[in-house]
């Protein structure tokens, strides 16, 4: 059965922390790992990893993808209130099926 | 530009009622998708489709059907709402040569009695 499993559900940290969030994954004909950010309502697009490298999307946010270990982490440095959300992480599998896993909600504290 | 957008935003429906939700986007994407968001479950994919008069099942596709007449909607019915629906819907578009990039719709909230 395909899986993604994020870790941990939840976390609070104060302005100026840096965190890391947890994605590993079980997914047949593996094609790409995702990070979205979820605020209030839609979910919005953070990343796209297709190999296992670094990607980043701005100076604070980056996220690493391992494919041997089926793993990969998004780190958010400085943090911020804006940061505030849930972090949905996903992958594509091949024949456009897309499994995304429960997210991680951050709260950050002034 | 709007994006994607989803009615209606809410919606309350007893056991067996049959209703549908209608996703517009105004992108010109190709590929459209439906999925459920359940506390604990994360977003499950429905259906999707990968151009007019297409459609194909994703991973939980039993109680749904779905129709794309036209490039720029993506209907999501309901024929017999079940208890086991009630949930948040959200629409996605996304173009064929980023289709991990999906746009995402506000989402409604469905209650089934």
């Amino acid at each position: 059965e395909d899986k993604v499993v994020q870790s941990p559900l939840s976390l609070v940290v104060h302005e100026g922390d840096t965190v890391t969030l947890n994605c590993s994954y079980e997914v047949t004909n593996f094609r790409s790992l995702l990070w979205y950010k979820q605020e209030k309502k839609a979910p919005t697009f953070l990343f796209m990893l297709t190999s296992s490298g670094i990607e980043k999307k701005s100076g604070r946010l980056s996220s690493i993808l391992d494919k041997k270990e089926l793993f990969s982490i998004l780190n958010i440095t400085a943090t911020q209130t804006g940061d505030s959300a849930i972090y949905l992480c996903a992958v594509e599998s091949s024949g456009n099926q897309f499994y995304f896993g429960t997210g991680t909600s951050l709260t950050v504290i002034p | 530009n709007a994006g994607v957008t989803q009615t209606p935003k809410f919606r309350v429906l007893k056991t067996g009622q049959s209703m549908t939700l209608l996703c517009a986007q105004d992108m010109n994407h190709e590929y459209m998708y439906w999925y459920r968001q359940d506390p604990g479950m994360g977003l499950r994919l429905i259906h999707y489709s990968v151009g007019e008069g297409t459609t194909a099942k994703g991973e939980v596709p039993d109680g749904y059907n779905v129709s794309r007449l036209k490039k720029q909607n993506f209907l999501l019915g309901l024929e017999s709402a079940a208890p086991s629906q009630t949930s948040v819907y959200f629409c996605a578009s996304s173009t064929p040569d980023r289709v991990n990039e999906q746009f995402f719709g506000p989402g409604t909230r469905l209650t089934v009695l």
